[in-house]
């Protein structure tokens, strides 16, 4: 079936650099990607939605210029987290489909780590 | 704002026990609703949906849920649990209008079943 590789699967970084994680659909053409975060014990938040082509779409309190979305093919879209703080430690999940209809597919999630 | 609730933060059980764990949804449009499960270091996968028709929904592994609009409700139920059903389950909405299908998550369930 369709797989939504996601990656890395854990980083640690230190406080003040960049993460990027990437998304990968791997046998399907992904028209949008959505990013999700979450706390533990809590619930999946939608971060943003994005388009192949466009720019994302983020959802209300999400800072764009901090979690940097890029989708710039049908198979892969990167969240860039820019200058971590150690707030940012999360854990990150992408899902994916392919037209509007089909289903949705999650990645494995990124645990990330700011020191 | 719309938003999920999932009654139950963890629920244990042994097996060949009933489950029911309940999801009320609010939002006073027509809605998709689906059920996600998240084995323990696994990515979330699709258990069941419902978008019209007959609102009691089978899905994989014996699962199936109910669609009461008037009560905004979409419980989850298996007759019998084992021990392999161990993991986390989210409940999920998605508001027609939103034609880009984002999802809206529960904060889920834990579900430990014992042997």
């Amino acid at each position: 079936g369709a797989v939504v590789s996601q990656h890395p699967s854990r980083v640690i970084c230190k406080s003040g650099t960049s993460v990027k994680i990437e998304c990968r659909s791997l046998d399907f053409q992904a028209t949008t990607m959505f990013w999700y975060r979450q706390f533990p014990k809590q619930s999946l938040m939608l971060m943003a939605t994005s388009n192949e082509g466009s720019k994302a779409t983020y959802e209300q309190g999400v800072e764009k210029d901090k979690f940097l979305i890029n989708h710039a093919s049908l198979t892969l879209s990167t969240l860039t987290v820019t200058s971590a703080h150690p707030e940012d430690s999360s854990f990150y999940i992408c899902s994916a489909r392919g037209t509007k209809d089909s289903p949705l597919h999650f990645g494995n999630g990124t645990r990330l780590t700011v020191t | 704002a719309q938003s999920v609730s999932q009654h139950n933060h963890h629920v244990i059980l042994s097996e060949a026990a009933s489950l029911e764990l309940g999801c009320n949804y609010s939002y006073g449009g027509t809605v998709n609703l689906f059920w996600y499960v998240q084995y323990p270091g696994q990515h979330l996968q699709l258990l069941l949906k419902y978008f019209s028709g007959d609102p009691l929904v089978k899905g994989i592994k014996g699962f199936e849920a109910e669609f009461i609009k008037s009560k905004f409700s979409f419980n989850l139920r298996k007759p019998s649990v084992q021990w392999s059903d161990t993991a986390e389950y989210f409940c999920a909405v998605s508001p027609l209008y939103n034609q880009g299908g984002k999802l809206i998550f529960g904060q889920g369930t834990e579900l430990s079943v014992k042997p």
